[in-house]
């Protein structure tokens, strides 16, 4: 059975670095065609894909986050870290981190976690 | 990362058929995965590749695709299956995108 957890601040203030943890069980990062993701979604509003890094260690990040989002994995933790730096109070959201299947040149995040809700405020 | 479109709302009178659509470039080369959420939740994959349900799933929900532009049908809708529903796919350099989501609702 498969299941991630997110963990991390709750409250950041602008300009500081945000760093989340997803740690998961029930698959193994090192397996082939498994990534996993963070997805964002601010109050009331739609789905933010962020980043994702890959059982080979190939890693994607929005292009319009690049320059402040860093993405890592401990596989022998079963955890991936995702690193923001430069927060700003539009950044307040739910941070979900997700399970990826990758097959055939296509992907889907199958297993979600529960979300963590970051607020930026000073 | 992906450029997604989806309307932002769709209404169905209870039992009747709904489709939701996603229209993006990337859709021509890439499947889409759909993604169901209610309020307070995270959101449930309910369609990926090119029509396959998870376990779980009703076998209502099911997956389309024509040209820049995939959809998700729910064939007989219920009062449960109102929710906020999410396309997502990889564009050519692997990035990720969702669309905009569509608000369902159940009438």
């Amino acid at each position: 059975q498969i299941t991630l957890r997110e963990s991390g601040p709750t409250l950041v203030k602008p300009t500081q670095t945000l760093t989340l943890t997803c740690t998961f069980s029930g698959f193994s990062l090192s397996t082939s065609g498994v990534g996993v993701g963070w997805i964002r979604q601010p109050p009331g509003k739609a789905l933010e894909w962020l980043a994702v890094i890959y059982w080979d260690d190939d890693e994607r990040c929005s292009p319009s986050l690049k320059n402040r989002l860093t993405i890592t994995k401990d596989t022998s933790k079963n955890q991936v870290v995702l690193a923001m730096t430069n927060m700003d109070p539009v950044d307040t959201a739910t941070y979900y981190c997700a399970h990826n299947t990758y097959y055939l040149g296509n992907n889907h995040f199958d297993y979600w976690g529960q979300g963590t809700l970051v607020t930026v405020s000073s | 990362s992906s450029e997604l479109t989806q309307d932002p709302a769709v209404s169905v009178a209870l039992g009747q058929t709904v489709r939701i659509t996603c229209q993006g470039d990337s859709l021509r080369t890439y499947y889409a995965s759909w993604y169901q959420q209610k309020p307070g939740q995270a959101p449930v994959l309910v369609i990926y590749g090119r029509n396959n349900r998870p376990s779980g799933i009703p076998d209502r929900f099911s997956g389309s695709s024509s040209g820049n532009t995939a959809s998700l049908t729910i064939t007989g809708a219920q009062a449960e299956d109102e929710a906020d529903y999410y396309c997502n796919s990889r564009d050519f350099s692997a990035n990720h995108g969702f669309g905009g989501g569509t608000k369902l609702t159940v009438l």
